[in-house]
């Protein structure tokens, strides 16, 4: 199993700024992708995030609110822009490394916007 | 669109009784389908999926395309079965790919 790790597992920020959550996987991936989970709701897939090329975004997110870097094969960030309460969310980070629909999951980043 | 349905929120059952959780999806293309699982304080970890057509930790799935259906069976319950349940569908369109996952539904085991 790969070991994912987050930064910061929480957070409480306030309204207009912004957050950059980092991932960092133990193995190189092709693929990594950004998920949301808001409070009592599935997990949304924001956008997947592959090395060497821009961030491919899920309809209903845009670059401008969730940027996204890919430096290189284990590590990515996603950066929650200009926070709103709406914002406040578990942000989920996780690869595929067999390509087999398999997912393994960081912990998870929760964002509490005021 | 592709979309997957878990229609019960939340389900309580006892201890040694059948459980069966729901999912129903859309999709136009060859399906593949996975049972994900969170523990209390635990990370989303893979449960199962359709193409293994595996047994773990006594769940099983077995996807029906007739019905569009992929419910999880267990027929002898216990607490530490206890979780939330998501069902997921792998989307494959023009070279990318992603899961799309059901609302969850929680299972309490009850003694």
């Amino acid at each position: 199993s790969a070991v994912i790790s987050q930064k910061p597992s929480r957070d409480i920020c306030q309204r207009g700024t912004s957050l950059t959550i980092q991932c960092q996987v133990d193995s190189q991936v092709t693929m990594m992708f950004w998920y949301r989970q808001q409070p009592g709701q599935s997990l949304t897939l924001i956008a997947t995030a592959n090395q060497g090329s821009e961030a491919t975004y899920e309809s209903g997110f845009v670059i401008d609110k969730f940027p996204i870097s890919r430096p290189n094969l284990t590590f990515s960030t996603l950066t929650v822009s200009n926070m709103s309460p709406e914002d406040s969310s578990i942000y989920l980070c996780s690869v595929d490394r067999s390509n087999t629909g398999e997912l393994f999951f960081g912990e998870g980043s929760r964002l509490t916007v005021l | 669109a592709q979309r997957v349905t878990q229609p019960e929120k939340l389900l309580s059952v006892f201890k040694g009784a059948p459980v069966e959780l729901k999912c129903n999806y859309s999709y136009s293309g060859s399906p593949e389908l996975f049972w994900y699982v969170q523990y209390s304080r635990q990370r989303l970890q893979l449960l199962l999926r359709h193409i293994s057509r595996e047994s773990i930790k006594g769940f099983t799935a077995d996807l029906n395309k007739g019905e569009t259906s992929f419910h999880l069976k267990k027929p002898f319950a216990q607490e530490e079965d206890s979780a939330m349940y998501y069902c997921a569908l792998r989307e494959r369109q023009g070279g990318s790919e992603k899961l799309v996952f059901g609302k969850g539904t929680k299972l309490t085991v009850n003694p």
